[in-house]
């Protein structure tokens, strides 16, 4: 099955300077990589994804890239703030069959944005 | 995206009792829901996948006849844990998904057994 691997587990930067954390996939028929951010206590809150038919994609200050042939996609963050401060996940969708694509999860990683 | 809530938020249960949580899909028409389960300090890991209508698909290593799933209508799934034990104190966080790739989390419910 799929496997995602992501680094690092901890990431510390200081108010305004940019984040990035990493993802690398298993599986190469994986064709959807949603990126989440959980605070404590809450569920997963969808933030961005992209497609594999998409190599960069741009939401205000996150952006997320996807390179298909090395298997990785990156989350990129800038100008941090300190509400960015949470666990942010990284998945990866396989298709199980039917309709139901299931999500694998990276292992997650804490970011802290010290103001 | 989608508003999903469940219900309860917290819950503590006594060891060899059952606990039933409820996943509601506030706005959204869900033909798949997904149950989770995240231990503290790690990662979701999927339990199950379950259809509006039919049975659920359970995981590998998810025993079926201790989690038990209904998905009765495109906006209510039920999770029962049955004779709870303190080792399945976790939080547990449904999602649903009504088109082919986005999921849409629930707030989750921390269920602790005593």
């Amino acid at each position: 099955g799929e496997n995602v691997e992501q680094h690092p587990s901890t990431l510390s930067v200081q108010e305004g300077d940019s984040a990035v954390i990493k993802c690398t996939y298993s599986d190469s028929a994986s064709n959807y990589f949603p990126w989440y951010k959980q605070e404590l206590g809450k569920g997963p809150q969808l933030i961005i994804d992209i497609r594999s038919n998409v190599g960069e994609k741009k939401d205000q200050r996150i952006a997320v890239t996807l390179n298909k042939t090395a298997k990785h996609f990156s989350l990129h963050i800038t100008e941090t703030q300190p509400e960015d401060s949470a666990v942010y996940f990284c998945a990866a969708s396989t298709d199980s069959g039917g309709s139901n694509y299931k999500l694998t999860f990276g292992k997650g990683t804490l970011l802290t944005v010290n103001p | 995206g989608a508003v999903v809530s469940q219900h309860p938020s917290w819950v503590i249960c006594k060891s060899g009792t059952s606990v039933k949580i409820e996943c509601r899909s506030l706005d959204f028409q869900a033909t798949t829901m997904f149950w989770y389960r995240q231990f503290p300090k790690q990662s979701l890991m999927l339990m199950a996948t379950s259809n509006e209508g039919s049975k659920a698909t359970y995981e590998q290593g998810v025993e079926k006849d201790k989690f038990l799933i209904n998905h009765a209508s495109l906006t209510l799934s039920t999770l029962t844990v049955t004779s709870a034990h303190p080792e399945d104190s976790s939080f547990y966080i449904c999602s649903v998904s009504g088109r082919r790739y986005e999921q849409y989390f629930g707030p989750g419910t921390r269920l602790t057994v005593t």
